[in-house]
């Protein structure tokens, strides 16, 4: 089955202690990306990545980081938390295509204390 | 960079009536826009698109048009039911210099009352 698959689904964390979200596509996606979604504001993006070892910042990537070593995989790094990161976070991916409908993981929550 | 504007951002209508909802984006060179519904806990998954050299697109109850002089786009929804309840986000591609990224805007969120 094709799928993006999110890891934590749900977290309660403390101010300062890293913690990773992970993200693997089983589509042989190109692209993927991560978004937090917030009351209001709607999906806004963190990172993104064209491809293996390319990746770009977002609208708000201060806090993130990421890393593409494989196609398949695209974490999430939160090096030292803090409470306005708290949030819902969206993986996605879709093949390289600029038209490509964009398939979203199931969102992981993410609560720092 | 591309900006993307959703209008409204609730909309409450009555079971059976249409709901519209409009988006205007900023960036002329954008050239694909989809909507996708998020239903409560779920993810955002595509619900129509449309390419900027159409300018209309159906899919059994809803429809999306486009305006490129204008530059907004709509989504309609006839004969709502409750099963439409859910928030709904346009997007335009970003061309420029991000090689075709996509940017939402801020969600509507519909409620179909029975």
């Amino acid at each position: 089955e094709a799928q993006v698959t999110q890891n934590p689904r749900y977290l309660i964390t403390v101010t300062g202690k890293k913690l990773t979200v992970t993200c693997s596509q089983n589509m042989n996606h190109e692209y993927m990306s991560w978004y937090r979604q917030d009351p209001g504001l709607g999906l806004r993006q963190i990172y993104y990545s064209m491809n293996v070892e390319v990746t770009d910042k977002g609208d708000v990537p201060e806090g993130y980081k990421v890393s593409r070593k494989e196609k398949r995989n695209f974490p999430l790094i939160l090096e030292s938390p803090s409470p306005n990161q708290t949030s819902l976070y969206f993986c996605a991916s879709r093949w390289q295509t600029h038209t490509g409908e964009l398939f979203f993981g199931e969102g992981s929550r993410l609560t720092v204390l | 960079g591309e900006n993307v504007e959703q209008h409204p951002s609730t909309l409450s209508v009555q079971e059976g009536d249409s709901a519209v909802i409009k988006c205007t984006y900023s960036d002329s060179a954008s050239n694909y826009f989809p909507w996708y519904k998020q239903e409560l806990g779920k993810r955002p998954q595509l619900i129509i698109d449309i390419r900027s050299n159409v300018g209309e697109k159906k899919d059994q109850r809803i429809a999306v048009t486009l305006n490129k002089t204008a530059k907004h786009f709509s989504l309609h929804i006839t004969e709502t039911q409750p099963e439409d309840s859910a928030v709904y986000f346009c997007a335009a591609l970003n061309y420029g210099g991000s090689q075709g990224n996509l940017i939402f805007g801020k969600g509507t969120k519909l409620s179909v009352k029975p």
